[in-house]
């Protein structure tokens, strides 16, 4: 079974408009990390976000910020306002392997990935 | 800047041959992480060390090993190359003890076989 979902292959938002990317995940894990990252066509991996399994406050930074509903496992971004530059793949990641003291040496296991695109 | 360095960015080479790709991860960072991407498999999870230990192994091929050194670099080591063995190898590292759990990835090096 997919750990990660990402049902959305390709999304299109007109600029200064607001986009969810969709994410669904599959853990046993009581205790486990969900980030998104973006990739522009340039290749490199951009961390945007995170939000752990025990944090009661959906995570925030500038434009983005994390639906987080925890019983119905899914993590979707929003991204607000959006902007040109906001046109590239992006992927959910979950970590999971937490150890007791809260901090996690797991690998973070990807979604396939949404390809946004922005219209002018 | 991720802090992360992978050399070469750009690699061509010819089936059957053997590469080896190097990883910098940043300052104060135990552990790295290498992944495989290619468009039919997405990213992919190689392999894990941690402060020169492997500590975990997803889906590597026998025909590829790596290893981290005692300055915490590391490196993949990639032979009887085949075609589709070309993709997109990123190395990732994270801060050990952190709670937060971020990989930051190099730029990643990009492998051609021919």
């Amino acid at each position: 079974a997919q750990k990660i979902t990402q049902t959305q292959p390709g999304m299109f938002v007109q600029e200064k408009e607001a986009v969810t990317l969709d994410c669904t995940y599959d853990t046993s894990d009581q205790s486990y990390g969900l980030f998104w990252y973006k990739q522009p066509s340039s290749g490199e991996m951009i961390f945007l976000i995170y939000q752990g399994s025990y944090d009661e406050q959906n995570a925030t930074e500038g434009r983005y910020s994390l639906n987080f509903q925890k019983a119905r496992k899914s993590a979707n971004l929003v991204i607000s306002a959006s902007q040109l530059g906001d046109s590239a793949m992006y992927f959910c990641a979950m970590r999971e392997g937490f150890n007791a003291g809260g901090t996690s040496y797991g690998k973070l296991t990807f979604g396939q990935g949404t390809i946004l695109t922005v219209h002018p | 800047d991720s802090g992360v360095t992978q050399t070469p960015k750009h690699l061509i080479t010819a089936t059957g041959q053997r590469v080896t790709l190097r990883c910098s991860p940043r300052s104060g960072d135990l552990s790295v992480y290498w992944y495989q991407q290619s468009l039919d498999q997405g990213l992919q999870f190689l392999i894990h060390y941690y402060n020169g230990e492997e500590r975990a192994k997803g889906n590597i091929l026998e025909r590829f090993s790596a290893q981290q050194f005692p300055d915490l670099h590391s490196e993949l080591n990639l032979s009887s190359l085949e075609l589709g063995d070309s993709a997109l190898y990123f190395c990732a590292s994270s801060v050990a003890g952190g709670s937060y759990g971020e990989l930051f990835f190099g730029e990643g090096s990009r492998l051609t076989v021919l």
